[in-house]
């Protein structure tokens, strides 16, 4: 298993502001991958940050709203840039563990953002 | 991504089975089906996965059709803790992609 921490756990922010979540894992891992859930809805994959390379983002979502950092195997940020109140959701870090096969993800227990 | 449609919400009774059923009838021959579900104010939690055979865990039980087109996770004796949003999705490589769920409440 794996042991997931965020920083913070929530924030109120100013619009046009930027915040950085922390995500810290108890163990190294390979794939990392970063979601948002806004309010009443199903999880969303923002990107996939690997350790060495930049990270893949999905469709709608771009680097310079979203940067991403990953300097080592327990550790990433996500960075929401330029906020707007259309950003309030919770952030959440997940990561795949090891293993062969179709093994477990795991999740923090999310960043709960609400921009003012 | 391949889909999968489950209905938006069920109810049960505690101590009572509970089986939630999901389609995916654009299942692919490597696609895994995976059950995840998210209890109140915290993050998703793994249920349970399976390829082509029927599993079995301390959670649940999870049941595929032979045409691998459905399944149906089975909570054999619900409790009050069980109450969440259960996730069906369908694993390729790495990445899990969420639909919207199903959100099981579970009366006293």
């Amino acid at each position: 298993s794996a042991v997931i921490s965020q920083k913070p756990s929530r924030d109120i922010c100013q619009r046009g502001t930027s915040l950085t979540i922390q995500c810290q894992v108890d163990s190294q891992v390979t794939m990392m991958f970063w979601y948002r859930q806004q309010p009443g809805q199903s999880l969303t994959l923002i990107a996939t940050a690997n350790q060495g390379s930049e990270a893949t983002y999905e469709s709608g979502f771009v680097i310079d709203k979203f940067p991403i950092s990953r300097p080592n195997l327990t550790f990433s940020t996500l960075t929401v840039s330029n906020m707007s109140p259309e950003d309030s959701s919770i952030y959440l870090c997940s990561v795949v563990g090891q293993g062969r096969g179709p093994y477990e993800q795991y999740f923090g227990p999310g960043t709960r953002l609400t921009v003012t | 991504d391949a889909k999968t449609t489950q209905p938006n919400s069920m109810e049960s009774n505690e101590e009572e089975p509970v089986h939630l059923p999901c389609n995916h009838s654009t299942i692919s021959g490597t696609d895994y089906i995976h059950w995840y579900r998210q209890l109140p104010s915290q993050g998703p939690e793994y249920v349970i996965h399976g390829l082509t055979s029927n599993v079995n865990n301390r959670m649940a039980s999870l049941a595929i059709a032979e045409d691998r087109k459905s399944s149906t996770l089975i909570l054999h004796r619900a409790t009050l803790r069980d109450a969440a949003v259960y996730y069906c999705i369908l694993k390729e490589a790495q990445k899990l992609v969420f639909g919207q769920g199903t959100r099981l409440t579970i009366n006293p």
